[in-house]
């Protein structure tokens, strides 16, 4: 059962454009959703989060959307470079669940980014 | 620099053995993960612990067992390794309420079962 559905499953982008992920959640108990960047061989790194109590979170180049009626919510890298090609994870939680989740995280399948120069 | 280490890089095994995943934190953590990673189907929960022996169940357990003895350490055990446990293996450890600074990850560990 995949309760994050992530698109596309690859991306590729020339230099400067930009580059959008798109994510979809089932649950609506859900109320974390980071992105994860992996670079070859190295583990997954939280490069940007939003709580659904606000629309948009942006930080330099990044820029999270969330539509928290279609349960919905996208990464958006403005002015793609060559050093953002790596695979891109959308995640959710239930961040303030007490018992226990922990905040364990679902993460979408993937998106692989490629910029050119 | 807080690190999550896993013990080993690659790994080959042969079908039908045991085969014990290391990963060792050094941030106090409080709770620890077991992800597996293959293309096109993302990352997903093996097991999660959120203290000293306690473990829990994630989406796919079938076919893996934890340990967790000590807080800084969390093991993943394959008890007979099958050729469908070929994957890529993560751990992570994070502290809960840390909104901003999410899970830490190691660099992960892929293992080859033949």
């Amino acid at each position: 059962q995949q309760q994050v559905k992530q698109s596309p499953q690859s991306l590729i982008v020339q230099k400067g454009g930009i580059s959008i992920i798109n994510c979809a959640y089932e649950n609506t108990a859900f109320d974390y959703f980071p992105w994860y960047q992996q670079f070859p061989g190295k583990g997954p790194a939280l490069l940007i989060a939003i709580r659904p109590d606000v629309s948009e979170k942006k930080e330099g180049r990044f820029t999270i959307s969330f539509n928290k009626s279609a349960k919905q919510f996208s990464l958006h890298i403005m002015d793609s470079q060559p050093g953002d090609s790596a695979t891109y994870f959308c995640a959710a939680s239930i961040f303030n669940a007490g018992g226990t989740s922990y905040g364990k995280l679902t993460f979408g399948q993937g998106t692989i980014l490629t910029v050119h120069p | 620099d807080v690190k999550v280490t896993q013990s080993s890089r690659y790994l080959v095994k042969r079908t039908g053995e045991k085969v014990f995943l290391e990963c060792v934190q050094d941030m106090d953590h409080e709770n620890m993960f077991w992800y597996r990673q293959d293309p096109g189907l993302g990352l997903r929960l093996i097991y999660f612990s959120y203290d000293v022996k306690m473990k829990e169940k994630g989406d796919i357990p079938e076919g893996y067992s934890v340990s967790r003895e000590k807080k800084e350490r969390f093991s993943l055990i394959l008890e007979s390794a099958s050729t469908n446990q070929t994957s890529m293996y993560l751990c992570a450890s994070s502290s809960p309420g840390h909104f901003n600074y999410g899970y830490t990850f190691g660099s992960g560990t892929r293992l080859t079962v033949v």
